[in-house]
């Protein structure tokens, strides 16, 4: 059965202070990794997409990276207004669908 | 990036009444469409597949009778809760595939969300 894990649950981080979100996944035949961020209240919002391992992408304060097993969202000195919910996501083999991992809540202190 | 609306943004009904979901995507077409559900603090689970043209997929333990879906043309997918009660009461978020051409380069957009309340 394919699994994707994501950790830790929650992080609280001060603003500036850099850090990392894990998300792992058990899969036969990765075809994307996706990451969204979710705030309270709305759908998620479409960050990056991932296709093979080594494979890295950035968009402002994030950088996503990925291995066979598991992916990275680096978050370098972050905002209060990055505090939100982050979703990996994982398309396998032929089918359409996404599988997430149950998200890391993250929290940024002024 | 790919725009997909969802109406209405808040429904609250009564239980037993049904309540009809619409999802658009207003500036692409999109053959297919997903629906999931969301429970407070937790991730998002789909529902079901939605085809342009063709009956939807359905995940095992989602009751295709009351989650009625239609995906009429290329830009529209709608969800029916038939008969609703308070346990249908949720956060349901459709989604809407961007198709490039490639088969490997399909990325997924998401609507904002649509809160049901039953009484």
């Amino acid at each position: 059965e394919d699994q994707v894990t994501q950790s830790p649950e929650a992080l609280r981080l001060q603003e500036g202070e850099s850090s990392s979100l894990n998300c792992s996944y058990t899969v036969s035949g990765l075809r994307g990794l996706f990451w969204y961020r979710q705030d309270p209240g709305k759908g998620p919002e479409f960050l990056f997409t991932l296709y093979s391992a080594g494979e890295e992408k950035e968009k402002e304060r994030l950088k996503a990276t990925l291995t066979k097993k598991e992916s990275f969202l680096h978050i370098t000195a972050p905002k209060p207004e990055d505090s939100a919910t982050y979703l990996c996501a994982v398309q396998v083999g032929g089918a359409q669908k996404l599988v997430f991992g149950q998200g890391t809540r993250l929290t940024i202190n002024p | 990036g790919a725009v997909v609306s969802q109406h209405p943004s808040r429904v609250i009904c009564k239980s037993g009444t049904s309540v009809k979901i619409e999802c658009r995507s207003l500036d692409f077409q999109a053959t297919t469409m997903f629906w999931y559900r969301q429970f407070p603090k937790q991730s998002l689970m789909l529902m079901a597949t939605s085809n342009e043209g063709s009956k939807a997929t359905y995940e095992q333990g989602v009751e295709k009778d009351k989650f009625l879906i239609n995906h009429a043309s290329l830009t529209l997918s709608t969800l029916t809760v038939t008969s609703a009660h308070p346990e249908d009461s949720s956060f349901y978020i459709c989604s809407a595939q961007q198709e490039t051409g490639d088969l490997l380069y399909n990325e997924q957009f998401f609507g904002p969300g649509t809160r049901l309340t039953v009484l």
